[in-house]
């Protein structure tokens, strides 16, 4: 058990609808990151925050947003989803940045699938 | 721009037998580096990770993996696999010198344990 807490671990909506991913950090962990796997990406970085504020952005989509809240949990929306959306997204979190040696923690992702 | 290239998306090995799962990175400057395991269903779990310190990185469940700058590679290895070792494994790279940095990820290599 990494500490970090991902819901729902499975979603499946129809497409042109809109979800929301729950994470909640590993205890004293102020950045959560998100990630999407999927077979043809593989894993993708989405997007980063530290302490509530947006720190790195990645290949995410214009349909996606996220925020990180004051209690340090963070949500992940996806909208207007389409079939290609279907994957598997991972919250992470850490004390600090991987760039100074920090070990990124991961959860057990949350599964959607767009039908 | 930093990267990471793992050679072999299939990697199939008898119990028993030296596992080598090869990893080249692509960094600016000298990197972080860190390997993942996921199991069928989970997360992503640190195995070990290359903070500068020891060029020989010893993780856990018998895996280590060594630093070769000259080589641009970061290759993980066990003596003896064991059944218990089929997953895929992720090779990461961050790049020191950030203030909030991400992990960027090989394609993954799925290691296939026979008896």
């Amino acid at each position: 058990d990494s500490g970090v807490t991902q819901t729902p671990k499975h979603l499946i909506t129809a497409t042109g609808q809109r979800v929301t991913l729950r994470c909640s950090p590993r205890s004293g962990d102020l950045s959560v990151y998100w990630y999407q796997q999927s077979l043809d990406q593989g894993l993708q970085f989405l997007i980063q925050y530290y302490n509530g504020e947006e720190r790195a952005k990645g290949n995410i989509l214009e349909r996606f947003s996220a925020q990180q809240f004051p209690d340090l949990h963070s949500e992940l929306n996806l909208s207007s989803l389409e079939l290609g959306d279907s994957a598997l997204y991972f919250c992470a979190s850490s004390v600090g940045p991987p760039a100074s040696g920090n070990t990124i923690y991961f959860g057990e992702g949350s599964w959607l699938t767009v039908v | 721009a930093q990267s990471v290239t793992q050679l072999g998306s299939h990697v199939s090995v008898s119990e028993g037998a030296l596992v080598l799962l090869r990893c080249n990175y692509s960094s600016s400057v000298p990197p972080y580096l860190f390997w993942y395991v996921q199991y069928p269903n989970q997360g992503l779990q640190l195995l070990l990770k290359y903070t500068s310190a020891a060029t020989l990185v010893k993780g856990i469940n018998g895996f280590e993996a060594e630093f070769k700058k000259s080589e641009t590679s970061f290759h993980l290895t066990k003596p003896s696999a064991h059944m218990s070792d089929a997953a895929e494994y992720f090779c990461a790279v961050s790049t020191p010198g950030t203030s909030y940095g991400k992990l960027t990820f090989g394609q993954g290599t799925i290691l296939t344990v026979h008896p």
